[in-house]
C-alpha cells in the first residue's frame, strides 16, 4: 500500500526567496510520484513527475524535486518565489491496483512582497 | 498535450433536484477516467473509477445510486448527483487517463463547482 505526507498544510515565503515543499511517501513497491498545482477555483497541472528515470526531476514553472530513496522523499523546490507561485500544492504517489493516485492533504504556498 | 474538459465548470440547484457533470476528454480516447470530490482546503477524495463499457468502481463509502457514474464511450464520462442535498455541494474535478508512446498519465479536468441551495 502507498501513502503520502505533506509536512506543512501552509508555507509562507518571501518573493525572491527559495520555495521548499516537503513530501515524504511509503511505498511497498518502486513509486511513481508526482506534483501537481492548483489554483483557486481551478483543477490540478501537473508541475513534474518520477518515473524511475533521473532523481532529480525539472518541471514547468522553475520547478524541481529530487527523488531519495534513502529519506522517501520527494521534496519540492523552486530557487526563486514569484507572486504567481502562490497555490496549493500537491504531492501523490501512484497507487498499486488501477493506476489511481495517492494524494497528499497539499500545502498552501504563500508569497510575501 | 492532453486536454481533458469539464461542464458546466459551475452549477447551482435546488435540493432535491438531480445534476449532471460531464467530463470529456478531447484528444485523446480514456479507457478509464476518476472522479473526485474536493470539500474546501482539503485534497482530492476518490469517488470512483469510469470505466468505458462497464460499471464504475465506487470507494468506500461513495453511494453508488447517488452518484451515477455513465462512461458512455471512450472520451466522454458523467457523474449523475441524484436527489442533491446541501452536503452535496463540493468542487467535483475528473480526470482521464493517457496511455500513448509508453506513458501512463491522468490529465485533470477543470471541476465543477456544484452548490445546491
Amino acid at each position: 500500500a502507498q501513502s503520502v505526507t505533506q509536512l506543512g498544510s501552509h508555507v509562507s515565503v518571501s518573493e525572491g526567496a527559495l520555495v521548499l515543499l516537503r513530501c515524504n511517501y511509503s511505498s511497498s513497491v518502486p513509486p511513481y510520484l508526482f506534483w501537481y498545482v492548483q489554483y483557486p477555483n481551478q483543477g490540478l497541472q501537473l508541475l513534474l513527475k518520477y518515473t524511475s528515470a533521473a532523481t532529480l526531476v525539472k518541471g514547468i514553472n522553475d520547478f524541481e524535486a529530487e527523488f531519495k530513496k534513502s529519506e522517501t522523499s520527494f521534496h519540492l523546490t523552486k530557487p526563486s518565489a514569484h507572486m504567481s507561485d502562490a497555490a496549493e500544492y500537491f504531492c501523490a504517489v501512484r497507487g498499486d491496483s488501477n493506476y489511481q493516485l495517492i494524494w497528499g492533504a497539499g500545502t498552501k504556498l504563500i508569497i510575501k512582497p | 498535450g492532453a486536454v481533458v474538459s469539464q461542464h458546466p465548470s459551475r452549477v447551482i440547484c435546488k435540493s432535491g433536484t438531480s445534476v449532471k457533470i460531464e467530463c470529456r476528454s478531447l484528444d485523446f480516447q480514456a479507457t478509464t477516467m476518476f472522479w473526485y470530490r474536493q470539500f474546501p482546503k482539503q485534497s482530492l477524495m476518490l469517488m470512483a473509477t469510469s470505466n468505458e463499457g462497464s460499471k464504475a468502481t465506487y470507494e468506500q463509502g461513495v453511494e453508488k445510486d447517488k452518484f451515477l457514474i455513465n462512461h458512455a464511450s471512450l472520451t466522454l464520462s458523467t457523474l449523475t448527483v441524484t436527489s442533491a442535498h446541501p452536503e452535496d455541494s463540493s468542487f467535483y474535478i475528473c480526470s482521464a487517463r493517457r496511455l500513448a508512446g509508453g506513458s501512463d498519465e491522468q490529465f485533470f479536468g477543470p471541476g465543477t463547482r456544484l452548490t445546491v441551495l
